[in-house]
């Protein structure tokens, strides 16, 4: 297993430009996020998604967009790229079993924004 | 919205060294992640806990759900040990189903 894909590692935007950022798992885990961080601020949840079809906002939803078309991936669209978006954006996915929550996560998209 | 407060901050120790990180939170739950951030970056899960304590290798986690509070421990600490230690919850006592909220980190620095 590749486990949790992100792409790419890194990317330099203009103001106003818009991307994609890539995700995509191959252990058919039902429950994937989208996380960026911040120096001081630690982890904060963009959106997440319990399953193809369905996503939800986390804490910081505002510029970004998600789908969630297919189990596999999860894309994270930023629609007009502002200097506020310049982080460290995490991947990961995870499922349950009586065990407990298991995660994985992306090597991270180092972005900035000029 | 469940707050999670880590201390400390920053930890410096000496090779073989006992370590204690300390992780609050706010809102009662059924689990907690422990997490380990790399110097380059990548993140990986440590431990999942729901009740008493855990154990692998040199890190033991424990945590007391009535009192709210989880520690990680690193016995006998190694230069490579060094790294960013995270506790991450759900915002409430269901399972996160992807939804985690993060403390601020610890950041370990084992000097040999």
């Amino acid at each position: 297993n590749a486990g949790v894909t992100q792409t790419p590692k890194f990317q330099v935007l203009k103001t106003g430009q818009s991307m994609t950022l890539q995700c995509a798992q191959d252990m058919n885990h039902e429950y994937m996020s989208w996380y960026r961080q911040d120096p001081g601020m630690g982890l904060r949840l963009i959106h997440y998604s319990v399953g193809a079809g369905i996503t939800d906002q986390g804490e910081v939803p505002n510029g970004y967009n998600v789908s969630r078309s297919t189990t596999e991936d999860f894309p994270l669209r930023l629609l007009s790229a502002a200097p506020s978006q310049t982080s460290v954006y995490f991947c990961a996915s995870s499922y349950s079993d009586s065990f407990g929550e298991k995660l994985f996560f992306g090597s991270g998209t180092q972005l900035s924004v000029l | 919205k469940n707050e999670v407060e880590q201390s400390p901050q920053n930890l410096t120790a000496q090779e073989g060294e006992f370590i204690t990180i300390n992780c609050s939170y706010s809102v009662g739950i059924s689990a907690l992640h422990w997490l380990q951030q790399h110097p380059g970056g990548g993140i990986v899960s440590l431990f999942m806990l729901s009740s008493g304590k855990k154990k692998h290798g040199r890190l033991i986690a424990t945590i007391n759900i009535q009192e709210k509070h989880s520690s990680l421990h690193i016995t006998a600490s190694h230069p490579r040990d060094s790294a960013v230690y995270i506790c991450a919850v759900p915002p409430n006592y269901g399972g996160s189903q992807g939804n985690l909220i993060f403390g601020k980190g610890t950041k370990l620095s084992v000097k040999p």
